[in-house]
């Protein structure tokens, strides 16, 4: 069974410039959740879609958007690129809905690193 | 708000050691606890979770403990070895509207042979 994908591998982009990050989450699974990790900060969530829906946000300015398409893929844009915005974005998906409740797990891909010069 | 608190690393053993990687959470309600391991170069992976007080998470060698009244979650294994070098990293989620999981800072071990 395909674990959840992630691309790019490796996205560099310059100040101000826009970055777009995406995500396929296991068969089966409709949460996609997404998380930063920056050196020095460890990780921490940035948002949450479900059934094609933000369910959540985490503390990080609008800038940081994102959608849920309907095959349950997602896609993580980042505007206005700041350089502090380097770091290692990871998607993990999850079961939905009544699934969710009796069998919490995320699963995570193995993340894009974004490097802003 | 919610928190998780790792042990600072790095944890330097010899093979076959014993090991224990401190987590305490502060949290409302009952948490589902999670620890996750990150192999060098890889994104996350689940070892194992406890989703209730007195709950045992086991995998791979590895156990914790879901300990309510002291807010804890220890990670422990008998015997490690090399290829268990890695950081590892606690975690807990509240099963209501926002299922988002919280980490700790991550603890990195390093077993040498």
């Amino acid at each position: 069974e395909a674990g959840v994908t992630q691309s790019p591998t490796h996205l560099i982009k310059t100040r101000g410039q826009q970055a777009t990050l995406r995500c396929s989450p296991i068969s089966g699974h409709t949460s996609v959740y997404w998380y930063q990790q920056a050196l020095g900060l460890g990780l921490q969530f940035l948002l949450w879609y479900d059934e094609g829906e933000e369910r959540n946000r985490g503390n990080f300015p609008p800038r940081f958007s994102g959608r849920q398409f309907p095959n349950y893929s997602s896609e993580l844009n980042v505007n206005a690129l700041e350089l502090e915005d380097s770091a290692l974005y990871l998607c993990a998906s999850s079961f939905g809905g009544l699934a969710r409740i009796s069998s919490y797990e995320q699963y995570f891909g193995p993340g894009t690193r974004l490097t802003v010069t | 708000g919610d928190s998780v608190t790792q042990m600072e690393g790095p944890v330097t053993l010899s093979e076959e050691a014993f090991l224990t990687i401190n987590c305490t959470y502060t949290a409302t309600g009952y948490p589902s606890l999670f620890w996750y391991v990150q192999y060098p170069g890889e994104g996350l992976q689940l070892l194992l979770k406890a989703t209730k007080a007195d709950d045992k998470g086991s995998n791979k060698g590895f156990e914790a403990t879901y300990r309510k009244e002291t807010t804890s979650f220890h990670l422990e294994k008998g015997s490690v070895q090399v290829s268990d070098s890695a950081v590892y990293f606690c975690a807990l989620a509240r099963m209501d509207s926002s299922y988002k999981l919280i980490f700790g800072s991550g603890t990195r071990l390093l077993v040498r042979p």
